[in-house]
């Protein structure tokens, strides 16, 4: 079947540096990468999507300075986090599917830490 | 935009119980929606969808779901909940104007069953 593996599960990083999180899709060709954020106490908010030969597409409030992107083949992704702060905290999540009428199958998230 | 909302914060019934998850979106195109599952602390987890076709979709563990366009709503529901169903539902939705591509999540109903 269809699996996403996210590493690492859990993270803590110092307040000012980065963290680089990552996306394994397995049993599928991930065309298309959602990445989101649940901070705490709230919903997941969609970061950004990037689909495999086009451009990654930014959410409002999330910039490619603050949190790039790569998709370099269909079965892996890389997010990084950028300067962490304390309100960057919460589970980030990668969702992947393979083309438009399939569902998104969601990794276990990587929940950061920041102190 | 297309947006989606859960009226209920939180949920609490008795093993055994109905239960009804409600969900609202806002969007007068072609739309795709469904319902995820998130036990404590952990990624999501598929439930259900519709795209077309028959309004009523049946999921996993007994969750169905019916979708009305005349009351813009998609409520989950399940006959007879199990302790083990308790967890957070979030509603998504995704929209034609977007190619089905952008995955947007409601805040998340917290259902918690006492056995």
């Amino acid at each position: 079947g269809a699996l996403v593996y996210q590493y690492p599960r859990r993270t803590i990083c110092k307040s000012g540096t980065s963290m680089r999180m990552e996306c394994q899709a397995v049993g599928f060709q991930a065309t298309s990468v959602a990445w989101y954020r649940q901070s705490p106490q709230k919903t997941f908010e969609l970061i950004a999507l990037s689909t495999v030969n086009s451009a990654i597409k930014y959410e409002q409030n999330f910039t490619q300075e603050k949190f790039p992107i790569s998709h370099p083949n269909l079965s892996f992704s890389s997010m990084t986090v950028l300067n962490a702060y304390l309100e960057d905290r919460g589970l980030y999540l990668c969702g992947a599917r393979g083309h438009l009428n399939s569902d998104y199958t969601f990794g276990s998230g990587t929940r950061l830490l920041v102190i | 935009t297309q947006t989606v909302s859960q009226s209920d914060a939180h949920v609490t019934v008795f093993e055994g119980d109905s239960v009804e998850l409600r969900c609202n979106y806002s969007y007068g195109g072609s739309i795709y929606l469904s319902w995820y599952i998130q036990h404590h602390g952990r990624g999501l987890q598929f439930l259900l969808k519709y795209y077309s076709g028959n309004p009523v979709v049946q999921g996993v563990n007994g969750f169905k779901a019916e979708f009305s366009k005349s009351d813009s709503s998609f409520h989950l529901r399940k006959a007879s909940v199990h302790w083990s169903d308790s967890a957070v539902y979030f509603c998504a939705v995704s929209a034609l104007n977007t190619g089905y591509q952008n995955f947007y999540f409601g805040k998340g109903t917290s259902l918690t069953v006492i056995p």
